[in-house]
């Protein structure tokens, strides 16, 4: 019963180092999404999935890189980390609307400092 | 392109009180889905209602109710009795069946506290 799995939880990084936020899950879900989320800004979208392979920009991409070389795995990457990027992170995932059943289900977040 | 506004961010009231959060939105879809999830201080997004645009039927689950109504693009939210347990941040958000991506979009949220 994981539902969607977020690696790590919390992070501490340097400006200017690199990391990948990683998503699994395991419902079999076509699209999947990155979220980030800032004191009065609520939840942005950054980047998302339709599928396997497909990736698209959100509301707040820049900085940021995606990929979804698996259908259960939506990886988020930050190739040189800015004191900006300081925020929470949550990944989510759902069907195609107007199937049944349709709804998000979300990621615990990611936390992540940029010094 | 749609959107969420939560105009009210922090109410404060006192325990057993009744509030009301609300919710307005726009689209341009005819099919679309409304959600209201919870944040308490944990952390985590915890889901509590979905409707569809079809569906304006009144809803209440507990001392939660919810008002859709389509005249006035609102989506609004009633804690009747509150706890102080309902102190979290409330978010309203929508999702357009239409589009090519089912993307949420979220409103800003209400950060909700209730005084004991």
């Amino acid at each position: 019963n994981a539902g969607v799995t977020q690696t790590p939880k919390f992070r501490v990084l340097k400006t200017g180092q690199s990391m990948t936020l990683l998503c699994a899950q395991d419902m079999n879900h076509e699209y999947m999404y990155w979220y980030r989320q800032d004191p009065g800004m609520g939840l942005r979208l950054i980047h998302y999935s339709v599928g396997e392979g497909t990736t698209a920009k959100g509301e707040v991409p820049d900085g940021y890189n995606v990929s979804r070389l698996k259908k259960q795995n939506f990886l988020l990457g930050l190739e040189s980390a800015a004191p900006s990027q300081t925020s929470v992170y949550f990944c989510a995932s759902s069907k195609h609307p107007g199937t049944g059943g349709f709804g998000y289900t979300f990621g615990s977040g990611t936390r992540l400092t940029v010094v | 392109a749609q959107k969420v506004t939560q105009a009210q961010t922090e109410i404060s009231v006192v325990e057993k009180e009744d509030v009301t959060l609300d919710c307005v939105y726009e689209t341009r879809d005819t099919t679309y889905y409304l959600f209201w999830y919870k944040q308490p201080p944990s952390g985590e997004l915890v889901f509590l209602i979905r409707r569809n645009s079809f569906d304006e039927q009144n809803e209440i689950s507990g001392r939660y109710s919810w008002n859709f109504q389509k005249s006035t693009s609102s989506f609004n939210f009633t804690i009747t009795a509150s706890q102080v347990v309902d102190s979290a941040v409330y978010f309203c958000a929508l999702s357009e069946e239409g589009g090519a991506n089912s993307k949420l979009t979220f409103g800003k949220g209400i950060t909700l506290s209730v005084r004991p």
